[in-house]
């Protein structure tokens, strides 16, 4: 049983495209991320939703959109793709409200995005 | 400055050594911290967290956290090759946002 999934997990394309990344989770957690990691590693968070409302907005162009349709799914629609949108993309969850002490995030095993 | 510095190494040891991991934060609100393991290809797991100042021992693993040096650890006694991995440190003030080290690459040769 996968906890948190995400599609695909691999996605090349040109410059200039609109793509779309899935993202759900079977946990019951009422909040979402994404995070993007550059070829460093460096792991930084865009989006948060809890309860399917955006808590978390860092500064990210707003070529990249991101949809809850509901707790359990939050998608990632990135518009115009640039070169430097390359990198992976890792969706996670956590309890969020209600969570007592530390609110641990289960990360899903990212979206590899090449932008050519 | 950045809010966390990590070191990202890579840092190669040989099997049974250990491993010491570090991180420094700039924000002293912050209060929980973490370490995530993240293999090759793979998303980050969860591999301890600690509340406050103090130690916290899980295994071969212990995290270690000084507030008042603002620095975080992480020892890794008789390191195996299935310990190489990347290793983020995390810290958050308990709210969703979570800010991550930079990893530090580790390597344990067989």
């Amino acid at each position: 049983d996968t906890a948190v999934s995400q599609t695909p997990k691999y996605l090349v394309t040109q410059m200039g495209n609109d793509k779309s990344i899935k993202c759900e989770q079977n946990l019951g957690h009422d909040t979402m991320y994404w995070y993007k990691q550059d070829s460093k590693k460096f792991l930084k968070i865009m989006f948060s939703y809890n309860n399917k409302e955006l808590i978390i907005n860092e500064t990210v162009p707003n070529r990249f959109s991101p949809k809850s349709p509901d707790k359990a799914h939050l998608n990632l629609h990135i518009n115009s793709l640039e070169l430097g949108d390359s990198a992976v993309y890792f969706c996670a969850s956590s309890q969020g409200s209600g969570s007592r002490g530390i609110d641990t995030q289960y990360f899903g095993p990212g979206t590899r995005l090449t932008v050519l | 400055q950045k809010e966390v510095e990590q070191d990202p190494g890579p840092l190669s040891v040989p099997e049974g050594a250990i491993v010491s991991l570090n991180c420094t934060y700039s924000n002293s609100a912050f209060q929980y911290f973490m370490w995530y393991r993240q293999y090759s290809r793979k998303g980050p797991e969860l591999l301890m967290y600690t509340y406050s100042s103090g130690n916290k021992e899980d295994g071969r693993f212990t995290a270690q956290v000084d507030k008042s040096s603002k620095y975080i650890s992480l020892f890794i006694r008789d390191s195996q090759p299935s310990d190489s991995a990347t290793y983020l440190c995390a810290i958050t003030s308990g709210t969703y946002k979570y800010i991550f080290g930079t990893g530090t690459r580790l390597k344990v040769l067989a």
